[in-house]
């Protein structure tokens, strides 16, 4: 079974710029959830969704924002980079409480 | 609120020595616990998981960690280190009813000829 995919894995954005990040769950997943790490803060969730609806939030300013499609593929979306948007991205899927994550997306904002 | 804390940030080990990441949790109601490893450039991946069966539980790569409910603790261990462990490992405790996984800082495994 294929595991989780992100695309793209590295992207180099400035400021003000918005950017969308997407994730392909585990065949069989219905819920992903997004992650931002960084050196400083570890590991932050930012949200989850489960059958298209959001089902838990975190912690984060509503420019960060995501969605999922009916083919359980998501979307995250980051409007007005600042440069403490420097992190990696990580997505992970779930059929029941276990986590599998993708590679990441490194986003670099100058 | 749940919450983790891992001892110590960094760890460095002889090459064939015993490892012991420590890993504490803060729950009001049984947990889920699970151990990840991160690789440079890569996500996590699972090594184990405790779902409230059996308290000692065996991982991947030879690792195994034990659940001690008294202590609050979920300590990851090998008994001998090989130069491929060095890796960033996270511990963190999820609830039942979907609540997303809370990860400790992480704790960075060197591991020493």
């Amino acid at each position: 079974k294929a595991g989780v995919t992100q695309t793209p894995r590295y992207l180099i954005k400035t400021r003000g710029q918005q950017v969308t990040l997407s994730c392909s769950p585990i065949s069989g997943h219905r819920s992903v959830s997004w992650y931002q790490q960084t050196p400083g803060q570890g590991l932050q969730f930012l949200f989850e969704y489960f059958s298209e609806t959001q089902r838990n939030k975190g912690n984060f300013p509503g420019r960060f924002s995501g969605r999922q499609f009916s083919n359980s593929r998501s979307e995250m979306n980051v409007s007005t980079l600042e440069l403490g948007d420097s992190a990696l991205y990580l997505c992970a899927s779930s059929l029941d409480f276990e986590q599998y994550f993708g590679p990441g997306t490194r986003l670099t904002v100058t | 609120a749940q919450s983790v804390t891992q001892l110590g940030s960094h760890v460095s080990v002889s090459e064939g020595a015993l490892v012991l990441l420590r890993c504490n949790y803060s729950s009001s109601v049984p947990p889920y616990l699970f151990w990840y490893v991160q690789y440079p450039n890569q996500g996590l991946q699972l090594l184990l998981k405790y779902t409230s069966a059996a308290t000692l539980v065996k991982g991947i790569n030879g690792f195994e960690a034990e659940f001690k409910k008294s202590e609050t603790s979920f300590h990851l261990t090998k008994p001998s280190a090989h130069m491929s462990d060095a890796a960033e490992y996270f511990c963190a405790v999820g609830l039942k009813g979907n609540t997303p996984l809370v990860f400790g800082k992480g704790t960075r495994l060197s591991v020493i000829a």
